[in-house]
């Protein structure tokens, strides 16, 4: 099955600063890539999404990168403001195994006013 | 808020113990996931759910196991419970089956096995 890794575990930045969150996967069938933000006690809520035959979306102080080749897609945020502080998740999903999510192990996001 | 429900919120039970999980779909959903969620964890896929067939499986146990109703709620269903059980359940309803299509999450059941 699909192996998703997702690098840091930990990342604490300053506010305005970026950040940064990378994740490579294994399955090169993997078609959509999610990403996740999921607050303490609440449930994981979709900030941003890429399909493959997309290299590249943004979507205001968030952006999503994806390299089929390399296997691996990121999630940027500009501008980092102290409510962006979370655990964000990235997921693969291979679409004719029916929407079948594979997560990350999760990026705790510090930031600091 | 979007849509998707879960019951009861917390859940305690004992080992060898059975429990059922239930989650109600976003209205017009047809497909529900389960993922367990261990502490300090991503969510691990268990299985998924349309017009009522089990459509895919992670690599979890037959004790494990699901039910999808006509009006495509679901159920999840552990029986004899062990220690590792220990985690937030989460269930996600999602529209199309066969492609990549939105996953909405319910806030979750959490539940302690002791």
């Amino acid at each position: 099955g699909e192996n998703v890794e997702q690098h840091p575990s930990t990342l604490s930045v300053q506010e305005g600063d970026s950040a940064v969150i990378k994740c490579t996967y294994s399955d090169s069938a993997s078609n959509y890539f999610p990403w996740y933000k999921q607050e303490l006690g609440k449930r994981p809520q979709l900030i941003i999404d890429i399909r493959s035959n997309v290299g590249e979306k943004k979507d205001q102080r968030i952006a999503v990168t994806l390299n089929k080749t390399a296997k691996h897609f990121s999630l940027h945020i500009t501008e980092t403001q102290p409510e962006d502080s979370a655990v964000y998740f990235c997921a693969a999903s291979i679409g004719n195994t029916g929407n079948q999510f594979y997560f990350g192990t999760g990026t705790s996001l510090t930031v600091i006013p | 808020e979007t849509g998707v429900t879960q019951s009861p919120t917390h859940l305690i039970k004992t080992r060898g113990q059975q429990v059922t999980l239930r989650c109600s779909s976003q209205s017009g959903h047809n497909t529900v996931s389960w993922y367990q969620q261990a502490l300090g964890q991503g969510p691990q896929f268990i299985f998924q759910y349309y017009r009522e067939e089990e459509n895919g499986r992670g690599n979890f146990p037959p004790r494990f196991s699901g039910l999808q109703f006509p009006n495509y709620s679901s159920e999840l269903n552990v029986n004899a419970l062990e220690l590792d059980d220990s985690a937030l359940y989460l269930c996600a309803s999602s529209l199309v089956r066969g492609s990549n299509n939105e996953q909405f999450f319910g806030p979750g059941t959490r539940l302690t096995v002791l």
